[in-house]
C-alpha cells in the first residue's frame, strides 16, 4: 500500500544546531506540505512543493528550508534551531485535479523539541 | 485568502447523544471540502470529504456532514457517539492547490 512516512518520530536537539526532518511519500503525489502544529493555532503551513525542483514559502517559513529534488522526499531543514521551533510537525502529500488539491495524506509526524 | 472556522473549541457530550461540531469558511468559489480526525500522537485520518454531487457525504463510522453553499459551511454530525469518537476534529477546505485548516474541536465523549 502507498504510504506516507516521517522520521524520526521523534527528536531532541539543543538550540542552534541544524535539524533535517525526513518524509517521503510512495504515492507518486506531486504536492507536497510540511506544517506545524501547536496547540491554539491548528496546524500552520512551513512550506510546499508543487513538484521536483519547486518549493514555496507558506505562513511560518522563517528558519526553516526545503529542497525537492525527487517526487517521493520533502526534507524539512531547520538552519539554526530555536525554543520557539519546539513542535510537532506533520508532512502531507496530495495529487489535485482541476486545479484543486484532492483529499491529503498525512505522516504520523514527528515531536521535535529544542532545548 | 480562504479562512476557515471551528466555532467551537471543545464538545462534551454523553455517549449515545448525538453530536454536531461546527465549520464554515470564508469564500464559495469553487472548493473541495473535508474533515479530519486525529487521535492522541497519531497523523490526521479523513473522515469524509466532498469534492461534488450530493451535498451530504457520509463516512464509515456513521458521521456525516452536509455542503451548505450558500451559508458556507460543513457542519459534522452524528446521531449517536461512541467512546472511541473522542479526539481532535479538523474542518479543512482546499482551493487554488492549497489546504486551509480550521484550529480543531476536541470532542470527548463522556461515558
Amino acid at each position: 500500500d502507498a504510504e506516507i512516512t516521517q522520521s524520526p518520530r521523534h527528536k531532541i536537539t539543543e538550540t542552534g544546531r541544524q535539524v533535517t526532518l525526513a518524509c517521503h511519500q510512495t504515492w507518486n503525489h506531486n504536492n507536497m506540505f510540511w506544517y506545524r502544529q501547536d496547540l491554539g493555532h491548528g496546524l500552520r503551513l512551513i512550506h510546499y512543493s508543487y513538484g521536483v525542483h519547486d518549493t514555496n514559502k507558506g505562513e511560518v517559513s522563517d528558519g526553516y528550508s526545503v529542497s525537492r529534488s525527487n517526487t517521493e522526499d520533502l526534507p524539512l531543514t531547520l538552519e539554526s534551531a530555536a525554543s520557539s521551533q519546539t513542535s510537532v510537525y506533520f508532512c502531507a502529500s496530495s495529487e489535485s485535479f482541476g486545479g484543486i488539491n484532492t483529499e491529503a495524506f498525512f505522516g504520523q509526524g514527528t515531536r521535535l523539541t529544542v532545548v | 485568502a480562504q479562512s476557515v472556522t471551528q466555532l467551537d473549541s471543545q464538545v462534551p457530550v454523553f455517549e449515545e447523544a448525538p453530536v454536531e461540531l461546527r465549520c464554515n469558511y470564508s469564500s464559495s468559489v469553487s472548493v473541495y471540502l473535508f474533515w479530519y480526525v486525529q487521535y492522541p500522537n497519531q497523523g490526521l485520518q479523513l473522515l469524509l470529504k466532498y469534492l461534488s454531487g450530493s451535498t451530504l457525504v457520509e463516512s464509515i463510522n456513521g458521521f456525516e456532514a452536509e455542503f451548505n453553499k450558500s451559508q458556507t459551511s460543513f457542519h459534522l454530525r452524528k446521531p449517536s457517539v461512541h467512546i472511541s469518537d473522542t479526539a481532535e476534529y479538523f474542518c479543512a477546505v482546499s482551493t487554488g492547490n492549497q489546504f486551509y485548516f480550521g484550529t480543531g474541536t476536541s470532542l470527548t465523549v463522556i461515558p
